[in-house]
């Protein structure tokens, strides 16, 4: 079974430009999370969707954060515009449904902002 | 307070030695529990779930106490291969909340 696909695997970008992630869930599983990992600690949920519905976005920084999931399978978070404290890994994982289901995280991509 | 709470570590332990967890959780009614792995620059995998009687797979043992509210992670005849950084992840009404981890290192 293919597990979460995420790209670009790495990115450097200045810090006021604009960049997007995307990500493709295990086939099958309606709920797909995006994370951000700062070094050092653990992942912090920016939004969450069931199906193509955001179930949880309250730690979204929504003036500049935006993600969406149109036809309920993949999906993609931007940044516009970078800041520099958006330096981090930003985790896809999906699960089957939310609520008490495991998650399965992709590689993550490295955004590196300057 | 934060949702989920782990000791940062390092914990330093030779190989073959028993090494134990803990993480602590502030929300009672929390539904499910689990531990994920995460070695240096890959992304977190899951290493069990913690069921309310405990469970067990291999040399790693789970443990939930609800009262006390906090979940224990203990690994038995650790191996080099067990060093990676342990994520405490809890369960509250459809949300995930993840510790900051708590870093291993098995030294020959």
């Amino acid at each position: 079974e293919a597990g979460v696909a995420q790209s670009p695997r790495y990115k450097i970008i200045e810090k006021r430009q604009s960049v997007a992630f995307w990500c493709n869930p295990i086939s099958g599983h309606a709920t797909l999370y995006w994370y951000q990992q700062i070094l050092g600690q653990g992942p912090k949920l920016l939004i969450q969707f069931q199906n193509n519905g955001v179930v949880d976005d309250s730690q979204l920084p929504k003036d500049r954060f935006s993600a969406e999931r149109l036809k309920g399978v993949d999906s993609t978070l931007k940044i516009q515009p970078a800041k520099l404290e958006d330096s981090a890994v930003y985790l896809c994982a999906s699960s089957l449904m939310s609520g008490v289901y495991e998650q399965y995280f992709g590689p993550g991509t490295r955004l590196t902002v300057t | 307070r934060k949702e989920v709470e782990q000791d940062p570590g390092p914990f330093n332990v030779p190989e073959g030695a028993t090494v134990a967890f803990n993480c602590t959780y502030s929300n009672s009614a929390s539904q499910s529990f689990f531990w994920y792995r995460q070695d240096c620059r890959k992304e977190p995998k899951l290493l069990m779930s913690v069921y309310s009687s405990g469970n067990e797979d291999g040399r790693f043992t789970a443990q939930l106490n609800r009262a006390s509210q906090y979940i224990s992670l203990l690994i038995r005849d650790s191996k080099l291969s067990d060093s990676a950084t342990y994520l405490c992840v809890v369960n509250n009404f459809n949300k995930f909340y993840f510790g900051s981890g708590t870093k291993l290192n098995v030294k020959p």
